[in-house]
């Protein structure tokens, strides 16, 4: 069955560290891949997106995810965190079901905490 | 603003009531999702109405239903409220193809006492 995964579930660093968030999934074929982000009290917000094509994609906020084929892998990454960066993070997969239906799965969410 | 309209951003009500949640998608977009954020259970999704048909169910109970109206507006309707149905409850709108990306609402934060 596809299913994604975000094997961190509380990640801190300090302001001005570099991130990066890790999302894998299970799907036979290539899928289409998100990353949200959603602050205390607000809905998701999307960050970025892969459909095709370059497997290096910028999202809003300085951040860039890679699509990694081999390793089943679309991480998130950002070379300097601010603390307004602190929210919860959602990997999402999109592809058809079994039933020929569209389907979008998110992951469980990590937590990011900015230290100053 | 991701121009997808939830209403009402906040509801306290008792166990065993009804209440109405609703949606009303971006200008141009067909499907409307709903989505369920709890503590213990994350992101979960309820279902999905493209262009007034139901498209896809996910972990939806039999006391919740949802319906799609012709002007592309939703709600969703939960019954028999029970505590553990405290949650934020989220809307989501695309044009309808799976590489689209949803474009969230602010969610509704259901409280049961």
């Amino acid at each position: 069955a596809q299913s994604v995964t975000q094997p961190d579930i509380h990640i801190t660093v300090s302001e001005g560290a570099s991130l990066e968030l890790r999302c894998n999934y299970s799907y036979g074929a290539t899928p289409y891949l998100f990353w949200y982000v959603q602050s205390p009290g607000q809905g998701l917000q999307l960050l970025l997106k892969y459909f095709s094509g370059d497997t290096l994609v910028q999202g809003i906020k300085g951040f860039e995810a890679e699509f990694k084929r081999s390793q089943s892998s679309f991480n998130l990454r950002k070379p300097s965190v601010h603390w307004s960066d602190a929210a919860e993070y959602f990997c999402a997969v999109g592809f058809i079901s079994n039933f020929g239906n569209e389907k979008l799965t998110f992951g469980t969410g990590t937590r990011l905490t900015i230290i100053p | 603003d991701s121009g997808v309209t939830q209403t009402p951003k906040h509801l306290i009500t008792a166990t065993g009531q009804r209440v109405t949640l609703r949606c009303s998608p971006r200008s141009g977009d067909l499907s409307v999702y709903w989505y369920q954020q709890s503590l213990d259970q994350g992101l979960q999704f309820l279902i999905q109405y493209y262009n007034g048909e139901e498209r896809a169910k996910g972990n939806i109970l039999e006391r919740f239903s949802a319906q799609q109206f012709p002007d592309l507006h939703s709600e969703l309707n939960l019954s028999s409220l029970e505590l553990g149905d405290s949650a934020l409850y989220f809307c989501a709108s695309s044009p309808g193809q799976v590489n689209s990306p949803l474009h969230f609402g602010n969610g509704t934060r259901l409280t049961v006492t």
